[in-house]
């Protein structure tokens, strides 16, 4: 089936630092990417919608500033937290989607992003 | 405007119990319906789907039926197993405006043995 990957699996950073964390579709193409934010014991937040080759379209109350998605290719997108603060501790998840609207989305595993 | 309300938790059980989820959706059109279930540490894994009206989606012993009726696509199991602790996530998609997803707030269940 198909297979989404992210690294790194866990990070942890001093504040003020940036930290990118790659989504891979690795035996598919993915139309869309997403990242979503998950809290402890909470659902996803949708942060961005990603289209290769096109700016991302962020959620409301996500800083585009603070979140950069850069969806470079048909199988990689890159989320990098700019400035991290300890407020951006946090489970980051990535998926992607192949064709049209009513597809299932493949999930990555997770990122746990953890901001000292 | 979309949005999905599921059961909140957490639920425990014992082992061989019968389970049921309950979900109910607020969607523009005709959503497909989907349940994920995320396991301790992971990313979410599709457990089952549904595309239209009075469809059942099954997988593992897991069931739900897209009722439109009652908007509603509760999961059940007859009979659960330790191996089924996780966390379930109802969601749907709406098929005319993109792939947005939406997620309810998720359910923890713990099977006891």
């Amino acid at each position: 089936g198909a297979v989404v990957s992210q690294h790194p699996s866990w990070v942890i950073c001093k504040s003020g630092t940036s930290v990118k964390i790659e989504c891979r579709s690795l035996d598919f193409q993915a139309t869309t990417m997403f990242w979503y934010r998950q809290f402890p014991k909470q659902s996803l937040m949708l942060m961005a919608t990603s289209n290769e080759g096109s700016k991302a379209t962020y959620e409301q109350g996500v800083e585009k500033d603070k979140f950069l998605i850069n969806h470079a290719s048909l199988t990689l997108s890159t989320l990098t937290v700019t400035s991290a603060h300890p407020e951006d501790s946090s489970f980051y998840i990535c998926s992607a989607t192949q064709g049209d609207s009513y597809n299932e989305q493949f999930f990555g595993p997770g990122t746990r992003l953890t901001v000292l | 405007g979309n949005s999905v309300t599921q059961m909140e938790g957490p639920v425990t059980l014992s082992e061989e119990a019968f389970l049921t989820i309950n979900c109910t959706y607020t969607a523009t059109g005709y959503p497909s319906l989907f349940w994920y279930v995320q396991y301790p540490g992971e990313g979410l894994q599709l457990l089952l789907k549904a595309t239209k009206a009075d469809d059942k989606g099954s997988n593992k012993g897991f069931e739900a039926t897209y009722r439109k009726e009652t908007t509603s696509f509760h999961l059940e199991k007859g009979s659960v197993q330790v191996s089924d602790s996780a966390v379930y996530f109802c969601a749907l998609t709406p098929r005319r405006t993109g792939n947005q997803f939406y997620f309810g707030t998720g359910t923890s269940l713990t099977v006891i043995p």
